[in-house]
């Protein structure tokens, strides 16, 4: 089975600054999907942003980028000039991308690392 | 164009009460998913639902029951509460249950007494 492992339980980053989160993951698949998930005060989950398995290129959205390391089974975000709504819940999540044999695409979270952004 | 809703949004319950959660997916969009969110954890996945039709479940006991309305939205019911039923309910939808983006909802916080 699929695990998703998040060692830090909570982060702080000074307001401007780069920060760093860490998330590494346990499959036997080579095709899959992997997420970033940001949950405020409001609980809504938001979308940061996916990397595809099969694509060697890191995922970068505007100030977000990921680092991701298939071999080490390693996928890590990095947030760079940290704005006070950055701060979050953030999720690290697993999908693969076929289904279960009962025809389910189910996503896998880690426990979460909580942000906080300093001013 | 409104994005997934849910409701209630709180809500307080005793043990051995019924509950029933309520999703309404983004227009357009087929496939309702449900996952349990405890406090300091990550989401669990509950059910997937697609065109009306249970397409998986997590590990949850009988006592979690879904369904899928021919507008797609999707009710969550979950009978003889436990005090570790208490948690957030997400709902989140997508296209088709393939789909790589799924969208979330805000969620139903349940309290059991």
């Amino acid at each position: 089975a699929q695990t998703v492992t998040q060692s830090q339980p909570e982060m702080s980053v000074q307001e401007a600054e780069t920060v760093t989160l860490s998330c590494t993951y346990d499959t036997s698949e080579s095709d899959y999907y992997l997420f970033w998930y940001k949950q405020p005060p409001s609980r809504q989950m938001i979308l940061v942003i996916r990397q595809e398995a099969y694509k060697q290129q890191n995922a970068t959205e505007n100030r977000f980028s990921v680092n991701f390391q298939k071999a080490a089974k390693s996928f890590s975000l990095k947030i760079s000039d940290s704005q006070l709504g950055d701060a979050a819940m953030y999720f690290c999540a697993y999908r693969s991308s076929g289904a279960l044999t009962s025809g389910t695409y189910k996503y896998i979270f880690g426990t979460g690392t909580r942000l906080k952004v300093l001013a | 164009d409104a994005g997934v809703t849910q409701s209630p949004t709180h809500l307080i319950k005793t043990r051995g009460q019924h509950v029933t959660l309520r999703c309404s997916p983004i227009s357009g969009h087929k496939s309702v998913s449900w996952y349990q969110q405890v406090l300091g954890q990550g989401p669990q996945f509950i059910f997937q639902y697609y065109e009306k039709e249970e397409r998986g479940r997590g590990n949850f006991p009988d006592r979690f029951s879904a369904r899928q309305f021919p507008n797609y939205s999707s009710e969550l019911n979950v009978n003889a509460l436990l005090l570790g039923d208490s948690a957030l309910y997400l709902c989140a939808s997508s296209l088709s249950p393939g789909a790589n983006v799924l969208t979330f909802g805000a969620g139903s916080r349940l309290t059991v007494l």
